[in-house]
């Protein structure tokens, strides 16, 4: 089945470092992919999504890029923020049927001043 | 847009009891989705409605829980004869695809 492997939190961070957070896939075909966020006692955002393979995601600074040779949506970001701070999901959806999210585990980023 | 509303957002209940939740998508979504999230790990599927027709249902999805969509606006997501183990984080989402929005969540203590 289609899942989401992500890279072990926690992440913690000085303000204005480069942020980088693996995510890779294993799905038949072509998958969408996204990042979306949580923020402490919120419900989830859509940070980014990429629809097809060479596909860059971009939103608030942070940029992912599809890459269907290494099945790969790796989120980055040049330089944090304490505002950045929260948990990041990766996810992918299967066109057709449901297209329910299947998620990674999250990885929770604590960006200090 | 008030975009989606969930209810109640806490919900503590002693083992055995039922409870129900209830999601209001944004007005416009005809697809909406239920997920559930437990400490550290990402949302999992458990059930999707387009419309008022629920088109697909997870594994995780036992007997004890039931989810209804009627004339394809609001839904509930009820949980009968709570066990320990139901005590998560139940998300709802609508969505025109492929983008799916989120409510804030309705977190179930199970004592």
């Amino acid at each position: 089945g289609n899942s989401v492997t992500q890279m072990e939190g926690p992440v913690t961070l000085s303000e204005e470092a480069f942020l980088t957070i693996n995510c890779t896939y294993t799905a038949t075909g072509y998958p969408s992919l996204f990042w979306y966020v949580q923020y402490p006692g919120e419900g989830l955002q859509l940070l980014l999504k990429a629809t097809k393979a060479d596909d860059k995601g971009s939103n608030k600074g942070f940029e992912a890029t599809y890459r269907k040779e290494t099945t790969s949506f790796h989120l980055e970001k040049g330089s944090v923020q304490v505002s950045d701070s929260a948990v990041y999901f990766c996810a992918l959806s299967q066109e057709g049927g449901s297209e329910k999210l299947v998620f990674g585990k999250g990885t929770k980023l604590t960006v200090n001043p | 847009d008030t975009g989606v509303s969930q209810n109640p957002r806490h919900k503590i209940t002693k083992r055995g009891q039922n409870v129900t939740f209830r999601c209001d998508p944004i007005s416009e979504h005809n697809r909406l989705y239920w997920y559930r999230q437990t400490l550290g790990q990402g949302p999992e599927f458990l059930t999707y409605f387009q419309n008022e027709a629920q088109l697909e249902k997870s594994r995780l999805l036992s007997d004890r829980f039931s989810a209804e969509r009627p004339k394809g606006s609001f839904s509930t997501l009820e949980i009968q004869r709570t066990e320990q183990g139901d005590s998560a984080m139940y998300l709802c989402a609508s969505s025109p695809i492929p983008i799916q929005y989120f409510g804030a969540g309705t977190r179930l203590s199970v004592l």
